[in-house]
């Protein structure tokens, strides 16, 4: 299976701030590489696909970069819905894995 | 509105069986492969299975912890996706939801989950 490792875990940030989330994959995934928001209590939602892609209805201060085996997700201007926690997905070969998840809280 | 429903979990004993079953609507259900997730109480996401839809040969893969144990069918003419749990363990409570896989093996629309609790 591949292995996707988050950093880091968890990070404290203010509303305003430019946060950026990587992922590293165990082998390559190519560009297989997906970002979901996670909110308490609610189901994760997609944010970014093929690795660089903004998913339909996803505010653009989200962004994403990245191939092979190194990832990040980037948020230009953190709002109070994104105080959540962030998943990465590999989608290159089965099973699909994910990262452990970086949580994103308030400082 | 692309919706999926979940529903069937439970507390159950150690060794015994479970049915969920996931509902879509506002898409054309039986376009789609559907998936499996589950996740414990504060940890990450874990894929369980998944199963093709017809025009992909409508069969399914499972993750090792749980084949063997677990059928994942689909009913399109009723837009319900089921996971059959057999043979249930501690380990395997968690919220389980379902989704609808996009392009690249992404998940688009998912469910709001439902709990299955394994215990005696």
């Amino acid at each position: 299976d591949i292995q996707m490792t988050q950093s880091p875990s968890s990070l404290s940030a203010s509303v305003g701030d430019r946060v950026t989330i990587t992922c590293r994959a165990s082998q390559t995934v190519t560009f297989y590489l997906n970002w979901y928001r996670q909110r308490p209590g609610k189901a994760p939602e997609l944010l970014i696909f093929a690795a660089s892609k903004l998913q339909s209805g996803v505010p653009s201060r989200f962004s994403g970069s990245g191939s092979g085996t190194d990832f990040t997700l980037t948020i230009s201007g953190l709002q109070p819905e994104d105080f959540a926690t962030y998943y990465c997905q590999q989608g290159y070969s089965n099973p699909v894995t994910f990262g452990g998840g970086t949580k994103v809280d308030i400082k | 509105e692309e919706q999926l429903v979940e529903s069937g979990g439970g507390l159950v004993p150690p060794g015994q069986s479970l049915r969920l079953s996931c509902r879509g609507s506002g898409f054309i259900f039986g376009d789609y492969n559907v998936n499996w997730f589950r996740q414990a109480p504060g940890k990450g996401l874990e894929w369980v299975g998944f199963i093709r839809s017809r025009a992909h040969g409508g069969t399914a893969d499972y993750a090792a912890s749980v084949k063997g144990r677990f059928t994942i069918s689909r009913d399109d003419s009723k837009r319900i996706a089921y996971l059959q749990m057999s043979s249930l363990k501690t380990e395997d409570s968690a919220v389980y939801s379902c989704t609808r896989e996009a392009g690249l093996t992404s998940f688009d629309v998912w469910g709001q989950g439902t709990m299955v609790s394994v215990s005696s």
